[in-house]
């Protein structure tokens, strides 16, 4: 049979560097949206969050975009350390239904110093 | 420090044999979930409850079960009936429906 999905999406970047990691997601219901981290053999860390009453939210050194039109959310790291290594997920909320999270597969980061 | 406590971090199951996950937290969340993740996968939902004594079935609930006796414990059974359980278990709450959920550390389960 075919094997699924068993590596990730990776971004790599130096040290210093603007990170941006990118989630499509597929419920045109959903209306809330979530970034962990997560690093190896942990379990997931909140970075951010945005409602969709929402286009852009600031932390700190991170920023989460939300184009509803193409349904698209994107996270910004500003000036990437090695300890932002780590696979970052998006998790998407639905309006209505059993109001469950949905992750997506998440995507590897790797900061060279 | 609150915050949720899952146990134990490395499970070794036997064939034949269940085996208890447990995960407890103090924050007062109404709600806690149990999700499976498998290497380069997203995170699939077992089995979730929204308030005590009260769960629903996930994308994934078959060959496991929970219970939600008291409102800050959500322990996960994985039961001979699932053939293949290893994987990576982590256990979550959050305040109500439609908020952002907190996670344990998790919980390495393999077969012997």
């Amino acid at each position: 049979g075919e094997s699924v999905g068993l590596h990730l999406p990776t971004l790599s970047v130096q040290e210093g560097d603007n990170s941006i990691i990118n989630c499509a997601y597929s419920n045109s219901a959903s209306d809330y949206f979530i970034w962990y981290k997560q690093e190896s053999g942990k379990g997931p860390q909140f970075i951010i969050d945005i409602r969709s009453n929402m286009d852009k939210r600031q932390g700190q050194r991170v920023t989460v975009l939300l184009n509803k039109t193409v349904k698209h959310l994107s996270l910004q790291i500003a000036a990437t350390q090695p300890g932002d290594s780590a696979v970052y997920f998006c998790a998407e909320i639905p309006l209505g239904g059993s109001y469950i999270p949905t992750f997506g597969r998440g995507t590897s980061l790797i900061v060279h110093p | 420090d609150g915050g949720i406590t899952q146990s134990p971090k490395y499970l070794f199951r036997k064939e034949g044999q269940n085996v208890t996950l447990s995960c407890e937290q103090n924050l007062n969340h109404d709600a806690m979930y149990w999700y499976r993740q498998d290497p380069g996968q997203g995170l699939r939902l077992i089995y979730y409850s929204q308030i005590v004594n009260d769960f629903q079935k996930g994308d994934i609930a078959e060959g496991y079960s929970v219970s939600r006796e008291k409102k800050e414990s959500f322990p996960l059974t994985v039961t001979s009936a699932q053939k293949n359980p290893t994987a990576f278990y982590l256990c979550a709450s959050s305040q109500g429906v439609r908020e952002k959920l907190f996670f344990g550390s998790g919980t390495q389960l393999s077969v012997l």
